[in-house]
């Protein structure tokens, strides 16, 4: 069965600093990859999605994730966090043929003034 | 968003009495979705519908049913609650296109005493 491995599980980060959340899945065929995040007390909202193309993918708020096949990698990535990136993040893999995700454990990121 | 309520969005029960969690839509999706947040274990699919009347279990379906009557709800109903039932309910939607993004609802957080 597909699986999604989200290795931090908790990061701290300053402002400014740069972020980089790591998201590995098992799946040798196509992928389509996602990653959501959840701000304290909210629902989840997608920050980016990978289907096809270029393999470096922008999304909301600076966001972008690189999509590297060969390391079955999809990481997360912002030059520079915000007190207001402070939220949980989810990586997450289309499984069922397309009709369904499975979702990492999440990663709990607290940015710091 | 995509127009997806929830109700109740709190409830609190005690174990042995049934419960029925709501999710309506308003955008005519397809498909609709039942997650299971917990911490450390991210979202788990509980049961999806890929229209009236056709359900599928997810990985965690094991007291619990659903029903979709309509186009716009899509009912999770756990017969029978229990302790290990406590947590909070996602719904979420699929677009019917071909980018199979989901979105998800404001969620429910249900305590089973």
């Amino acid at each position: 069965a597909q699986s999604v491995s989200q290795h931090n599980h908790h990061v701290i980060l300053s402002e400014a600093a740069s972020l980089e959340l790591g998201c590995n899945y098992s799946y040798g065929g196509t992928v389509n990859l996602f990653w959501y995040v959840q701000y304290p007390g909210q629902h989840l909202q997608l920050l980016l999605k990978y289907f096809s193309g270029d393999p470096l993918v922008k999304g909301i708020k600076g966001f972008e994730a690189e999509f590297i096949k060969s390391k079955f990698s999809f990481n997360l990535r912002k030059p520079s966090v915000q007190w207001s990136d402070t939220a949980e993040y989810f990586c997450a893999v289309l499984t069922g043929g397309g009709n369904k995700l499975t979702f990492g454990t999440g990663t709990q990121l607290k940015v710091e003034l | 968003d995509a127009g997806i309520t929830q109700s109740p969005r709190h409830k609190v029960t005690e174990t042995g009495t049934p419960v029925t969690l709501r999710c309506h839509q308003t955008e005519n999706h397809r498909y609709m979705y039942w997650y299971r947040q917990d911490p450390g274990h991210g979202l788990r699919l509980i049961h999806y519908s890929y229209g009236v009347k056709d359900t599928d279990k997810g990985e965690v379906s094991d007291g619990y049913s659903v029903s979709r009557s309509k186009t716009e709800d899509f009912l999770l109903t756990l017969e029978s609650a229990t302790s290990s039932q406590t947590s909070v309910y996602f719904c979420a939607t699929r677009t019917n296109s071909g980018y199979n993004e989901q979105f998800f609802g404001p969620g429910t957080r249900l305590t089973v005493l």
